[in-house]
Parts: C-alpha cells; sequence; structure tokens
C-alpha cells in the first residue's frame, strides 16, 4: 500500500513569515508528484507537477522542489500572507496512475 | 470558463434513496474521477475513467456506480443510499493519468439521513 506522508499536519505563522511543509513518498517507481492547494469552501486547485529528479518550480511566492532519490518534495511559501491560508496536498500516482493523496498540511496566516 | 461542473451542490436523501451526480467537464479530457472527502482521511478515490465508456474502481468503490456513456460526462449514482455516505464528493478531470494535473469541481455535499 502506497504511503504518502506530509508534515506538519497544520501550521501557524505570522504575515510576512515565509514557511515550508514536506510531503515524503516512496522513492521507487517515481512517476510524478502533484501539489495541490484547497482553500476552505472551495475545490483543490493545482500548484505543481513535478516528475524530474531536482526539478524545482515556482509559482509567485510559492516554489517546490523535488528529490526522487530520497523520496521528498518540499513547498516553500515566501512572506506568506493571509490569502496564502489553505491546506497544502501533495498526490503520488500509484503504479495504475491513480492519485495517492497525503492527509495535507493546514497552513493558518495571521495578520 | 466552466472548467469541471458538478451538479447538485447539495442534497439531502433518506436512508435507502437513490440518486446520480453530474459531473460535466468541457476541456476534452480523457479521465475523470469521483472522489469523496472526509473529516480526518481526506480525498479517497470511488471511481475513476480513462475514456469514454470505459470506468474502474477506485479505492472505496461499494455502495457506488458510475457511467461514461460520453466524454465529457460522468455519473456517480447511489442505488441505495446509507449515513456511510454522507460526505462531500468531487469530481475530477485530466489530461493525463498521472504526469497531468486534475482538475476539480466545486464539489456537492451530500448527506443522509
Amino acid at each position: 500500500i502506497l504511503n504518502v506522508e506530509q508534515s506538519p499536519q497544520s501550521l501557524h505563522v505570522q504575515e510576512g513569515d515565509s514557511t515550508n511543509f514536506t510531503c515524503s513518498f516512496p522513492s521507487s517507481n517515481f512517476y510524478a508528484l502533484h501539489w495541490y492547494r484547497w482553500e476552505t469552501a472551495k475545490s483543490p486547485e493545482a500548484l505543481f507537477v513535478m516528475t524530474l529528479n531536482g526539478d524545482e518550480k515556482k509559482k509567485g511566492r510559492i516554489s517546490a522542489t523535488l528529490n526522487t532519490k530520497e523520496g521528498y518534495s518540499y513547498l516553500y511559501i515566501k512572506g506568506s500572507q493571509p490569502e496564502d491560508s489553505a491546506t497544502y496536498l501533495c498526490a503520488f500516482p500509484s503504479n495504475t496512475g491513480k492519485l495517492i493523496f497525503g492527509q495535507g498540511t493546514t497552513l493558518q496566516v495571521k495578520p | 470558463n466552466a472548467g469541471v461542473t458538478q451538479t447538485p451542490k447539495f442534497r439531502v436523501l433518506k436512508t435507502g434513496q437513490s440518486m446520480t451526480l453530474l459531473c460535466a467537464q468541457d476541456m476534452n479530457h480523457e479521465y475523470m474521477y469521483w472522489y469523496r472527502q472526509d473529516p480526518g482521511m481526506g480525498l479517497r478515490l470511488i471511481h475513476y475513467s480513462v475514456g469514454e465508456g470505459t470506468t474502474a474502481k477506485g479505492e472505496v468503490p461499494d455502495g457506488y456506480n458510475v457511467s461514461r456513456l460520453k466524454k465529457q460526462n460522468f455519473l456517480l449514482g447511489l442505488e441505495s443510499a446509507a449515513p456511510s455516505q454522507t460526505s462531500v464528493y468531487f469530481c475530477a478531470s485530466s489530461a493525463g493519468l498521472s504526469n497531468q494535473p486534475q482538475h476539480f469541481g466545486d464539489g456537492t455535499r451530500l448527506s443522509i439521513l
């Protein structure tokens, strides 16, 4: 059974702080690693799909790195804003291609 | 830009009733998915489809049926609703199975009394 672990489970930061969280996944049979942003009362929104070891992707103040050999990805948010408050999900495709989602890291940014 | 549209948005059913949730996408995606989201459980895949006329079981398929008669539509049916099926249901679609992002609908909040 594939296990996708995210840490921490929740995070509270002040506006302007930079923060990061981790997604751990099986390092064998790597296909891709997805990151999604899920705001309360909305639907998950894709941030990144990462496929190459050492890949680094950026979208505004959010960036992600990927290490497929050791099985982890970091998501960084620079200068957090209240609108960044959301649950951040990572997902890893199983060998049949279906995404297995982690439990998410819930970020709360206080003004 | 409709993307993925789910209907209805809310529904309350009595135990034993049946209903169908509709998902429609206008992005010409081959792959479509139904998930349920429960507190502390994250997103769990119910059924999915890799193309028109095909369906396959996900992680939690029991009590649900699906159909993909047209490429743009993916229907989720509950034949005899049970309180354990109270959940928020999300539909998603993607252009690829593992290396393309999934696009989600706004969800359907279903309560079974």
